[in-house]
């Protein structure tokens, strides 16, 4: 069964420091998301990225954030200047449509900012 | 906007007992409700969607439009069911998936 893939599954970078985050989405979907869990907390909608662009996003995706699709199968998410408060777990996800059919996670990436 | 509760964090059966995971929402639409599991360290796996009315893994929901409701229910838990448990809610338009807060399901021997 296809996989949506995340590397690194652990990343501990210093408060500043720039981090990316990326994923291999499902290779026949077209919607790629981030997703978002602090420890404790609900998973969170980051971002939608359709067509090579921000279909959706929430009030979480801030100046700080930004995602780019750089070839045909990586999606990353990158965390311009991380704060402490970024730290969490950070879901990946692919679906083919506007449906749900084949709306698909990751295994995420726990980013600890120290 | 719409919200997704999902009142218990932790519920804990034993092994042939019934199990009832509570989940409300609220939005003014007509939403798409879904319940997705995460096993120990494994990804979100999708567990039920409402609009395919199926059974999987014994657990069945029921979208109660009245009581903004989607509790996910198993007759006779099995310990391998022992996950978290979120519901989460899907508006017409768009693609973004709002989550409950997760109820952790423990099934003892």
């Amino acid at each position: 069964e296809p996989e949506v893939t995340q590397t690194p599954s652990h990343q501990v970078t210093q408060m500043g420091q720039e981090v990316i985050l990326r994923c291999v989405p499902i290779s026949n979907h077209l919607y790629f998301y981030w997703y978002r869990q602090i420890l404790g907390q609900k998973v969170e909608f980051l971002v939608s990225f359709y067509n090579n662009e921000i279909s959706e996003k929430s009030e979480i995706f801030d100046d700080q954030f930004s995602v780019e699709r750089p070839d045909g199968s990586n999606f990353t998410l990158k965390i311009r200047s991380t704060k402490l408060e970024d730290s969490a777990m950070y879901f990946c996800a692919s679906s083919t449509g506007t449906g749900m059919a084949g709306y698909t996670f990751g295994s995420g990436t726990r980013l600890t900012v120290v | 906007a719409q919200r997704v509760t999902q009142p218990e964090k932790l519920l804990s059966v034993f092994k042939g007992a019934p199990v009832e995971l509570k989940c409300n929402y609220s939005y003014s639409g007509s939403p798409e409700l879904f319940w997705y599991v995460q096993y120990s360290r494994q990804r979100l796996q999708l567990l039920l969607r409402h609009i395919s009315r199926e059974s999987i893994k014994g657990f069945t929901a029921d979208l109660n439009k009245g009581e903004t409701s989607f509790h996910l229910k198993k007759p006779f838990a099995q310990e391998e069911d022992s996950a978290m448990y979120y519901c989460a809610l899907r508006v017409n338009a768009g693609n973004m998936l709002t989550f409950g807060g997760g109820t952790r399901l423990m099934v003892k021997p």
